[in-house]
């Protein structure tokens, strides 16, 4: 019963270093999602994707990039961190289009990611 | 644009009191409309949606939102919590064509139940 699965949980960085967020689901969705979290902000879509092989921009797509490979996998990375990155990592999946359909989406756990 | 306000950043109360927390909501075509809830340290999860007809929606654990085109709001509400509700609560709202990136959240009401 796993669901969406995101990959590390927690993980503090330097300012400068690099990482990768992986999440994958097990429930065939065609949509997947990411989105951070910060205090009084609600969450922002970074990054989406409608399909294996394609990705799009969100809201605050700037310092990060994404790929879909494999249906079920979405990577988020960065490539150079900073403090700004200093957030709560949240990847999503829905089987419809949340917005034509009204398609729900399912959620990760979360991963904690502070860049010193 | 659209925007969602939801107007009360917390709300405290005490078990077994009813509650309503706030949602409105910004935008001049026809939209879906959600509630998630996220417990301490998981994930969101949906609460309920409104997508078309009754504009009286009822979800999990109890909850129901009413609709209201004329006040574009979208409020939350429980006759009676207990100390398991405790948790943060988001409003969301998409618009009703295809883009699979238009659904806007909230910035959260944390809800906080007193023994």
């Amino acid at each position: 019963n796993a669901g969406v699965t995101q990959t590390p949980k927690f993980r503090v960085l330097k300012t400068g270093q690099s990482m990768t967020l992986l999440c994958a689901q097990d429930m065939n969705h065609e949509y997947m999602y990411w989105y951070r979290q910060d205090p009084g902000m609600g969450l922002r879509l970074i990054h989406y994707s409608v399909g294996e092989g394609t990705t799009a921009k969100g809201e605050v797509p700037d310092g990060y990039n994404v790929s879909r490979l494999k249906k079920q996998n979405f990577l988020l990375g960065l490539e150079s961190a900073a403090p700004s990155q200093t957030s709560v990592y949240f990847c999503a999946s829905s089987p419809l289009a949340i917005t034509s359909r009204g398609g729900e989406l399912f959620f990760g756990e979360g991963s904690r990611l502070t860049v010193l | 644009a659209q925007s969602v306000t939801q107007l009360d950043s917390q709300v405290p109360v005490f078990e077994e009191a009813p509650v309503e927390l706030r949602c409105n909501y910004s935008s001049s075509v026809s939209v879906y409309l959600f509630w998630y809830v996220q417990y301490p340290n998981q994930g969101l999860q949906l609460l309920l949606k409104y997508l078309s007809g009754s504009t009286l929606v009822k979800g999990i654990n109890g909850f129901e939102a009413e609709f209201n085109k004329s006040q574009t709001s979208f409020h939350l509400r429980k006759p009676s919590v207990h100390i398991s509700d405790t948790a943060e609560y988001f409003c969301a709202v998409s618009l009703g064509y295809s883009s699979a990136s238009k659904i806007i959240f909230g910035s959260g009401t944390r809800l906080s139940i007193r023994p």
